[in-house]
């Protein structure tokens, strides 16, 4: 069964660098998502994708994100100098089509900023 | 604005009790509703989904849910509680504004199964 995949499943780094999350959305899906989940708390949209672009993002999804389908296979999260406050769990997710509006998800990256 | 609200951050059965999750919506037009599962250290399972049709929705693991519009919930149940169904529950909304698809969880509710 196809699924989204999402590497590396742990990621750790200091205050103010810049780090690329990544993630394989199912091969012929043509929606994706950012989500973040701090440690015991509810899973918060970041931001969606269709189209090569952005078509929806939270008040969390600042500058200091971005998002890019550079390959037309991976969807990147970038976040350009990390905060404390950007240890999370970040999941991608990608839906097929409109008629089932079933997100499918990856298993997470694991952030931790030092 | 959509909302989710799960009443009960955390619920304890027995195992072989009726599961009962609770889940309330707020949403400015026809909602799709959601229920995923998150084991430890694991990614989210779709359990079961409400879009349009028929109101009560069977999802895996014995699961379901009936979306009662008049009540703006849509409540997660199982008759018989197994202990592999320990684990974070999280109702979802997902709704169609102008700008895409936004997908808004609650704050999750934690089940737990004693022997």
């Amino acid at each position: 069964e196809p699924e989204v995949t999402q590497t590396p499943s742990h990621q750790v780094t200091q205050m103010g660098q810049e780090v690329i999350l990544r993630c394989v959305p199912i091969s012929n899906h043509l929606y994706f998502y950012w989500y973040r989940q701090i440690l015991g708390q509810k899973v918060e949209f970041l931001v969606s994708f269709y189209n090569n672009e952005i078509s929806e993002k939270s008040e969390i999804f600042d500058d200091q994100f971005s998002v890019e389908r550079p390959d037309g296979s991976n969807f990147t999260l970038k976040i350009r100098s990390t905060k404390l406050e950007d240890s999370a769990m970040y999941f991608c997710a990608s839906m097929g089509d409109t008629s089932t509006y079933e997100q499918y998800f990856g298993p997470g990256t694991r952030l931790t900023v030092t | 604005a959509q909302s989710v609200t799960q009443l009960g951050s955390h619920v304890s059965v027995s195992e072989g009790a009726l599961v009962l999750l609770r889940c309330n919506y707020s949403s400015s037009v026809p909602p799709y509703l959601f229920w995923y599962v998150q084991y430890p250290n694991q990614g989210l399972q779709l359990l079961l989904k409400y879009t349009t049709g028929a109101t009560l929705v069977k999802g895996i693991n014995g699961f379901e849910a009936e979306f009662k519009k008049s009540e703006t919930s849509f409540h997660l149940t199982k008759p018989s509680a197994h202990m592999s169904d320990a684990a974070e529950y999280f109702c979802a909304v997902t709704q169609m504004n102008t700008g895409g698809f936004k997908t808004i969880f609650g704050a999750g509710t934690r089940l737990f199964v004693k022997a």
